[in-house]
């Protein structure tokens, strides 16, 4: 079965500091790639993902993943934090091309501190 | 386009009720999705249908659990005689194939 790994629960930057969010999955063949953000009592948010093509993708709010397919990662990242990055962020899979059907890792924290 | 719409935002109820939240999907996706998030989880998937049919459900969706969607329009879960075990946040997303937007959510309580 597939799986998504989100290593760190929580991370914490200060503002102006560069960010790297970590997501590793688990499955045969290269699925579709997600990262969506969440604030506090909210829905999810698209932030970008990956079909095919560049394996780096630009998402809103300057926000960028690289795709690496030899170590069946997707890892988000933003050069410099602004407070209001603040959330909850979550980092999915789905099977390449059949649905929406996601599979969602345990979800990162991020704290930015002033 | 409204985005997708999830009513109520919030339900408090008590255990052994019976609740039924509802989903409006974007219009032209003909396809639904119910997630469930607990407290400091990913969202799990629950069932999705293509237009009304119910193409799938997770064997986290018990006999407690019923999903509809009819006409393929707005779809509704209804949760009978509820448990504390309930308590979470019911997503809702539609889509046309691969890529699709999330709703608001409804959170639950039970007490």
């Amino acid at each position: 079965a597939q799986s998504v790994t989100q290593p760190d629960i929580h991370i914490t930057v200060s503002e102006g500091a560069s960010l790297e969010l970590r997501c590793n999955y688990s499955y045969g063949a290269t699925p579709y790639l997600f990262w969506y953000v969440q604030s506090p009592g909210q829905g999810l948010q698209l932030l970008l993902k990956y079909f095919s093509g560049d394996t780096l993708v630009q998402g809103i709010k300057g926000f960028e993943a690289e795709f690496k397919r030899s170590q069946s990662s997707f890892n988000l990242r933003k050069p410099s934090v602004h407070w209001s990055d603040a959330a909850e962020y979550f980092c999915a899979v789905v099977p390449g091309g059949s649905n929406y059907k996601l599979t969602f890792g345990k979800g990162t924290l991020l704290t930015v501190n002033p | 386009d409204t985005g997708v719409s999830q009513n109520p935002r919030h339900k408090i109820t008590k255990r052994g009720q019976n609740v039924t939240f509802r989903c409006d999907p974007i219009s032209e996706h003909n396809r639904l999705y119910w997630y469930r998030q607990t407290l400091g989880q990913g969202p799990e998937f629950l069932t999705y249908f293509q237009n009304e049919a119910q193409l799938e459900k997770s064997r986290l969706l018990s006999d407690r659990f019923s999903a509809e969607r009819p006409k393929g329009s707005f779809s509704t879960l209804e949760i009978q005689r509820t448990e504390q075990g309930d308590s979470a946040m019911y997503l809702c997303a539609s889509s046309l194939v691969s890529s699709g937007t999330f709703g608001s959510g409804t959170r639950l309580t039970v007490v």
